[in-house]
């Protein structure tokens, strides 16, 4: 039974589309993460979640916008996609506080903006 | 400069032999310290959570922390085939929640 999910797993769209990740624990965890990996797997933290309130948002464009409808759950939608988006996005979780820096990640969704 | 700076490899070492990983940083309000292993086109996992400075060993894994020098290690002993990987060192301050700053990882390979 997978901890954090992703879907889709891969992406691939025309650049100016607009497109949608969806992230799902069953952890019971109440703090929940969107990092973006490049191509030399640098790993960089985009938002954080804390029971359904953003906590973390780094420096990124306004055309990505976080949605967490509960704490189980946390969508990341992309509009107007641009090569530079392509990518490894992960989603992940934690119980946050003095526990957040023990984070489950999912699997990944593959991005690729052509 | 980056905040934590890690050798990117790759790496490729003969199985059975011990593997010494390493990460430093700048940012001194760093106090935890995680390294993480990343199979391909798979998500990463945690392997190691340390606090502060001092030694941590699981199995055949130990991670030391040396906060003078702002430097941390992840030895791996014996090492098998199955721990090819990318392993990336994590750390944050501590304050809340939590914000996890990445090296870029090592790319390992176990040779049978």
């Amino acid at each position: 039974d997978t901890a954090v999910s992703q879907t889709p797993k891969y992406l691939v769209t025309q650049m100016g589309n607009d497109k949608s990740i969806k992230c799902e624990q069953n952890l019971g965890h109440d703090t929940m993460y969107w990092y973006k990996q490049d191509s030399k797997k640098f790993l960089k933290i985009m938002f954080s979640y804390n029971n359904k309130e953003l906590i973390i948002n780094e420096t990124v464009p306004n055309r990505f916008s976080p949605k967490s409808p509960d704490k189980a759950h946390l969508n990341l939608h992309i509009n107007s996609l641009e090569l530079g988006d392509s990518a490894v996005y992960f989603c992940a979780s934690s119980l946050g506080g003095r526990r957040g820096n023990i984070q489950y990640f999912g699997a990944g969704t593959r991005l690729s903006v052509l | 400069q980056k905040e934590v700076e890690q050798d990117p490899g790759p790496l490729s070492v003969p199985e059975g032999a011990i593997v010494s990983l390493n990460c430093t940083y700048s940012n001194s309000a760093f106090q935890y310290f995680m390294w993480y292993r990343q199979y391909s086109r798979k998500g990463p996992e945690l392997l190691m959570y340390t606090y502060s400075s001092g030694n941590k060993e699981d199995g055949r894994f130990t991670a030391q922390v040396d906060k003078s020098s702002k430097y941390i290690s992840l030895f791996i002993r014996d090492s098998q085939p199955s721990d090819s990987a990318t392993y990336l060192c994590a750390m944050s301050a501590g304050f809340g929640n939590e914000k996890l700053t990445f090296g870029t990882g090592t790319r390992l390979t176990i040779i049978p």
